[in-house]
């Protein structure tokens, strides 16, 4: 069965600070990695992306990948109590239904962050 | 681009009656729709999997007689929850992959509370 594995947290960090979260994944097929932040009552809305081993970045948000540890990090700068949410780690591989050539989205339980002001 | 409308964005039923939610592709053709159930604090699970003009696959452990899915066209895919019963109370939320790069649009979700 495939896992993916994030700290519940809460993870409090005061505004200005790194915030720094992280993942784990169980299947090593997994092709694409995401990072979705959720607001209480509201559906998930993409973050980042990242498919390949490194660090990617976009504004504030830097994703890192490791495959050979299988680990997706996500680190956000300069936090903002806007960015108080939970987050939620994602792995696309192969479907475990719907048959040969389609896809699924994993996702972890999610880190809840609090930015303190 | 790509925004996948859901309605209704929550729902109060009775138990044992049905409910239906929709979900459509504004801008885009989904062949592929996904929908996930979320409990408090927990994360999504998906339920099922539909492709337009075929079955739907279901995950183990969900009932595809309880949980209708139907995707006659490329923009419309719907969820009937047949039945209702206070455990399905939760928030589902559907899904489709975005037509440009690897990426997935999720509809803005469906409170349903049964009581």
């Amino acid at each position: 069965q495939k896992e993916v594995e994030q700290n519940s947290g809460p993870l409090s960090v005061p505004e200005g600070a790194i915030a720094s979260l992280n993942c784990t994944y169980s299947d090593r097929v997994s092709q694409s990695f995401f990072w979705y932040r959720q607001y209480s009552g509201k559906s998930p809305e993409l973050i980042m992306s990242i498919y390949s081993n490194g660090d990617k970045e976009d504004g504030r948000f830097t994703a890192q990948l490791n495959k050979a540890s299988q680990y997706v990090s996500l680190l956000i700068r300069d936090s903002q109590p806007s960015d108080s949410a939970t987050y939620l780690c994602a792995v696309k591989g192969p479907s475990t239904t719907a048959g040969a050539g389609s896809y699924q989205l994993t996702f972890g339980k999610g880190t809840k962050l609090s930015v303190i002001p | 681009g790509a925004v996948v409308s859901q309605h209704p964005s929550w729902v109060i039923c009775k138990s044992g009656t049905s409910v239906k939610i929709e979900c459509r592709s504004l801008d885009f053709q989904a062949t592929t729709m996904f929908w996930y159930r979320q409990f408090p604090k927990q994360s999504l699970m998906l339920m099922a999997t539909s492709n337009e003009g075929s079955k739907a696959t279901y995950e183990q452990g969900v009932e595809k007689d309880k949980f209708l899915i139907n995707h006659a066209s490329l923009t419309l895919s719907t969820l009937t929850v047949t039945s209702a019963h206070p455990e399905d109370s939760s928030f589902y939320i559907c899904s489709a992959r975005v037509p440009q790069g690897d990426g997935y649009t999720f509809g803005s979700g469906t409170r349903l509370t049964v009581v």
